[in-house]
Formats: C-alpha cells, sequence, structure tokens
C-alpha cells in the first residue's frame, strides 16, 4: 500500500520554538516536496528534494530548512517559529522522469504557532 | 498571482444532483491537469489527470474535460452522494516530470446535502 505518512498530525509551539515535521515515504520515490496550504489559496511549494540531500528552494522557502539523508525521510524544520507560520503543511512524493507522473501526498500536519 | 482559478468558491447540492466545477489558468506551459480530492482534515488523492490538447476522461461518477486553447477544464459529479463532500483542487503542472512545478488552485467546497 503506497503511503505517505507526516508525523506529528498536530502540532502547536510557542513563538521562537525550533519545530520538527516529518514525513516518509515507502514507494522509494525520488522526488519529495513540502507545501503549506492556507485558508483560499492555493497549496504553496517550500522545498522540493530531487534525491538524498539534494535540496532545492521553492515558492516561500524564507523561515524554513529542509533534511534529507535517507531516500524515505523528508523533514522540514522551523528554526524559531514565527505567528505566520501557522497553517497545514503537506509533504508529498513523485517518481521523476515519468509524464504526468502522479503525486502522492500525506494527511498534513496542522501546525499552530502561538 | 494566482495563475489557478476555481470556481465556484463552495457549492452545495442536494444527494443525488448532478455539479459541474470549473478550472481557469494561465499557466504556460501546461503539461497536464489532474484533479485532487481533499476530505476534511485530510491529504490530496488524485482523481484523474488530463494531458491532450482536447481532452476527456471518466472515473466512476467522476469525468472531466480539458482545453488547452482556452486553458479551461471541467470536473463533472454526477448522482452525488454523501461522501462526495470535499475540496476539489485543480492542479496545473507545467512540465511532465517532476522537474516541473504544480500550480494549485484554491479549490471548490462542495457540500452533498441529505
Amino acid at each position: 500500500d503506497m503511503k505517505v505518512t507526516q508525523m506529528p498530525r498536530y502540532l502547536i509551539k510557542r513563538m521562537g520554538e525550533n519545530v520538527l515535521l516529518e514525513c516518509g515515504q515507502d514507494m522509494s520515490h525520488e522526488t519529495m516536496y513540502w507545501y503549506r496550504q492556507d485558508p483560499g489559496l492555493g497549496l504553496q511549494l517550500i522545498y522540493i528534494s530531487y534525491d538524498v540531500d539534494s535540496n532545492s528552494e521553492g515558492d516561500i522557502p524564507k523561515g524554513y530548512r529542509v533534511s534529507r539523508k535517507k531516500r524515505e525521510h523528508f523533514s522540514l524544520i522551523l528554526d524559531s517559529a514565527k505567528t505566520n507560520q501557522t497553517s497545514v503543511y503537506f509533504c508529498a512524493s513523485s517518481v521523476p522522469g515519468q509524464g504526468n507522473t502522479e503525486v502522492f501526498f500525506g494527511k498534513g500536519t496542522r501546525l499552530t504557532v502561538v | 498571482k494566482t495563475q489557478v482559478e476555481q470556481s465556484p468558491q463552495s457549492l452545495v447540492v442536494r444527494q443525488g444532483e448532478n455539479c459541474v466545477l470549473q478550472c481557469n489558468y494561465s499557466v504556460t506551459p501546461d503539461n497536464h491537469l489532474r484533479w485532487f480530492k481533499q476530505d476534511t482534515g485530510k491529504g490530496l488523492v488524485s482523481l484523474t489527470v488530463l494531458v491532450d490538447q482536447k481532452d476527456k476522461t471518466s472515473n466512476g461518477r467522476y469525468s472531466a474535460t480539458l482545453d488547452k486553447d482556452a486553458k479551461h477544464s471541467t470536473l463533472h459529479i454526477t448522482a452525488t452522494l454523501l461522501d462526495d463532500t470535499a475540496t476539489y483542487i485543480c492542479v496545473v503542472g507545467d512540465r511532465g516530470s517532476a522537474l516541473g512545478r504544480l500550480h494549485f488552485g484554491a479549490g471548490t467546497q462542495l457540500i452533498v446535502i441529505p
């Protein structure tokens, strides 16, 4: 069963704290993504990873960094969280090099920064 | 600037009725277009993908069209069920590989009532 798993599902942090969002996939997909979803907006790409230690900024990388040390895991890190980083974060994975490649999404992590 | 516009923003239909969701976009190039279903608090699940200049797909009660000349797509849901209550998201891919970017609409919230 192909799956993208995100942990935790819900998280409340104080402003200034560090935040670690974890994502795993069991499909050996090379490409993984972090998006955030805010009300009234489409998903916005934060970072994309093409494989281990091969990461690129997306459209809104400021305030975030990522780590990919194993193909199966892709972490999103917020150093000193801000209230405007309150959002739902989605991890996704896909197979590169195929036309119209399907993207598989996790169930999301709802982060609240107070 | 939003490159993928969906309408209506929200829609309420009675169980058994049909409905049509619209997606207009300005993404260039437009390699493919995918419709996702997002249940409340869940991740995105792919319903169908459209690729050709003028394309049609069918997946059970879901059918979709794409006209790349008009940069327009529709998602038809026939004989709606209560479980169809969800947000439907239109996504345009500007390439056929993971090197491309996905451009997300903000979604249409569909509510099916008894």
